[in-house]
């Protein structure tokens, strides 16, 4: 069973670029998180997927964020016109109510981003 | 909204102590789940252990343990004999009903050969 895999690992990008992130969950698990992560702080919840459908958003996710999971399967994340401060590292994760043990979610190595 | 309080940013330790790193949480619900993750440095986020709220149990991990104090709540985790390996970022993670971890600002510990 792979664990949660994300594409790319880094990105450096200049301000105003459009960057694009992939996040492949563990394959039976039907949900997937994603979170951003500053430097020296915990994770923030950005949005979760129950298969294709985007259930919750945070206040966080500005409109220049946006996050797709068209089959139900792969997730990506896409921002628009980025800014300084976009610069994090972006988190995966999923979890199944199914699995064991059950609705716990497991992390991806997470993108970092660099905005210059 | 949720809060998760971890009071201590550092911490040290000998290698092959015991050592406790606190959380603190507040949240109106009554069935929720408590994790710690551990995060070691430039690398991904690793699950050390959770708890169910409706448990009484606490849960334990090998080395790892925690003092779950519901009517306190209160979700301290203890690593016993540690090692070099333990070495890490640790967070302390809230999820409630609405499906989404809420996390502290987390416990940098270090162990010292």
């Amino acid at each position: 069973d792979t664990g949660v895999s994300q594409d790319p690992r880094h990105k450096i990008t200049k301000r105003g670029q459009n960057v694009t992130f992939r996040c492949d969950p563990i394959s039976e698990h039907n949900r997937l998180y994603w979170y951003r992560q500053t430097l020296g702080q915990g994770p923030e919840f950005l949005t979760y997927f129950q298969n294709e459908a985007q259930l919750e958003k945070s206040r966080l996710l500005s409109d220049r964020f946006s996050a797709e999971r068209p089959k139900g399967s792969f997730s990506t994340l896409e921002i628009q016109r980025t800014e300084q401060g976009d610069s994090a590292m972006y988190l995966c994760a999923s979890s199944s109510p199914l699995a064991a043990p059950p609705d716990t979610q497991y992390f991806g190595p997470g993108t970092r981003l660099t905005v210059l | 909204a949720q809060t998760v309080t971890q009071s201590q940013p550092e911490m040290s330790v000998q290698e092959a102590e015991t050592v406790t790193l606190s959380c603190t949480y507040d949240t109106s619900e009554n069935n929720y789940y408590l994790f710690w993750y551990k995060q070691p440095p430039s690398r991904q986020m690793i699950l050390v252990i959770r708890q169910e709220a409706y448990k009484q149990q606490n849960a334990t991990e090998n080395r790892f343990s925690v003092n779950f104090q519901k009517a306190a709540k209160s979700f301290s985790l203890k690593i016993s004999d540690s090692q070099l390996g333990d070495t890490a970022m640790y967070f302390c993670a809230f999820r409630g009903g609405n499906e989404k971890l809420t996390f502290g600002t987390g416990t940098r510990l270090t162990i010292i050969p």
